[in-house]
């Protein structure tokens, strides 16, 4: 079956700590691999996406994920993290012509000053 | 600006009512979703449709109806049937097909009372 799993329900950081959400994911077929954030009450933004080639991908504010194929996994990662990051993480796994997502019960990102 | 626009932004509904959300989007997508989002279980998808006229089920269908009568337009009604409905509603949009992500709203927070 088709599934994405982020082991982490909750995470607090440090003001410039760094950070890593694990995303773990099971997927019949080549993955295209997404992040996304949400502040609350909002819609989602992408922070980036994996579709082929290089296997570190970067996003917008900062953000990056690395693709190991091996491991099933495609962890976000930033190196300093902002007050501003605060927010929700949803990992999603699509593909196909229909272009579904499936998306993981989300990591809720707290930071401390 | 293009981008989805869903309307209204907070919906309460008596028990037993039909409601109907808007679903709006100008960035000429063709393939259109509604999502749901329960705090803890991430996004599952509700319909999902690929071209005017034509929509899928898709994970939680049940309860909930919609149409596509026109590309730009993707409603979503909760009808009586539904036994949960209070939750966040996701509209999003894409390209159909692969190597392409998905577009969100600002979603719509519907509660029963």
């Amino acid at each position: 079956a088709q599934s994405v799993t982020q082991p982490d329900i909750h995470i607090t950081v440090s003001e410039g700590a760094s950070l890593e959400l694990r995303c773990n994911y099971s997927y019949g077929a080549t993955p295209y691999l997404f992040w996304y954030v949400q502040s609350p009450g909002q819609g989602l933004q992408l922070l980036l996406k994996y579709f082929s080639g290089d296997t570190l991908v970067q996003g917008i504010k900062g953000f990056e994920a690395e693709f190991k194929r091996s491991q099933s996994s495609f962890n976000l990662r930033k190196p300093s993290v902002h007050w501003s990051d605060a927010a929700e993480y949803f990992c999603a796994v699509g593909g196909g012509a229909t272009n579904k997502l499936i998306f993981g019960t989300g990591t809720l990102l707290a930071v401390q000053p | 600006d293009g981008g989805i626009t869903q309307s209204p932004k907070y919906l309460f509904r008596k028990e037993g009512q039909n409601v109907t959300l808007s679903c709006e989007q100008n960035l000429n997508h063709d393939a259109m979703y509604w999502y749901r989002q329960d705090p803890g279980q991430g996004l599952r998808l509700i319909y999902y449709s690929q071209i005017v006229n034509d929509f899928q089920k898709g994970d939680i269908a049940e309860g909930y109806s919609v149409s596509r009568e026109k590309k730009e337009s993707f409603p979503l009604t909760v009808t009586s049937a539904q036994k949960n409905p209070t939750a966040f509603y996701l509209c999003a949009s894409s390209i159909p097909g692969q190597n392409t992500e998905a577009f969100f709203g600002q979603g719509t927070r519907l509660t029963v009372v």
